[in-house]
């Protein structure tokens, strides 16, 4: 089925270990984004790619890295985890207008 | 800085009562505009989506939403509401000509009570 794949689904991390978190499009999409949501904040975008082989800082960067080395996967890193990182992470894709945007089921991340 | 304001944190409502959710948006220049629903434990599912045209919008499940230009305001209506509407509710918005990237409200918790 055409859509966004996230993995994992759920990650339990201690603090100072890393991990990758993975985005999967399969829609030819240009645009791919990495969103974090917590309690009352809504998402927060943290990276964004507009193509492949390209990334930008969003809202949220510290902590985390990116890289976009195929145009249909958009890989989330976080080097070494902090509790401030618990969260749910998002990724989402959109074709270049921007006018419909495909979500990813989410990873539900614990640092303790 | 450019933002989403969602006005209501947490909306407690019985069921057939009506529902008017505030989304008010600082971006300059044309904007799209969408809200999206998500229901505990579930990712987000698209509810509306505004670009151009008529400013009233309608959605699934019954919702429509009204987009008031000089207001800069996109907010969220149902008629009657259900105890399955009982989910949290996000507005957002992008700028045309920007890289894409939608920009969310906080979100507003509804709770319909049976």
């Amino acid at each position: 089925n055409a859509g966004v794949t996230q993995t994992p689904k759920f990650r339990v991390l201690k603090t100072g270990q890393s991990m990758t978190l993975l985005c999967a499009q399969d829609m030819n999409h240009e645009y791919m984004y990495w969103y974090r949501q917590d309690p009352g904040m809504g998402l927060r975008l943290i990276h964004y790619s507009v193509g492949e082989g390209t990334t930008a800082k969003g809202e949220v960067p510290d902590g985390y890295n990116v890289s976009r080395l195929k145009k249909q996967n958009f890989l989330l890193g976080l080097e070494s985890a902090a509790p401030s990182q618990t969260s749910v992470y998002f990724c989402a894709s959109t074709g270049e207008r921007g006018m419909s945007y495909t979500f990813g089921s989410g990873t539900r991340l614990t640092v303790v | 800085a450019q933002s989403v304001s969602q006005h209501n944190h947490h909306v407690i409502l019985s069921e057939a009562a009506s529902l008017e959710l505030g989304c008010n948006y600082s971006y300059g220049g044309t904007v799209n505009l969408f809200w999206y629903v998500q229901y505990p434990g579930q990712h987000l599912q698209l509810l509306l989506k505004y670009f151009s045209g008529d400013p009233l919008v309608k959605g699934i499940k019954g919702f429509e939403a009204e987009f008031i230009k000089s207001k800069f305001s996109f907010n969220l209506r149902k008629p009657s509401v259900q105890w399955s509407d009982t989910a949290e509710y996000f507005c957002a918005v992008n700028k045309i000509g920007s890289q894409g990237n939608l920009i969310f409200g906080k979100g507003t918790k509804l709770s319909v009570k049976p």
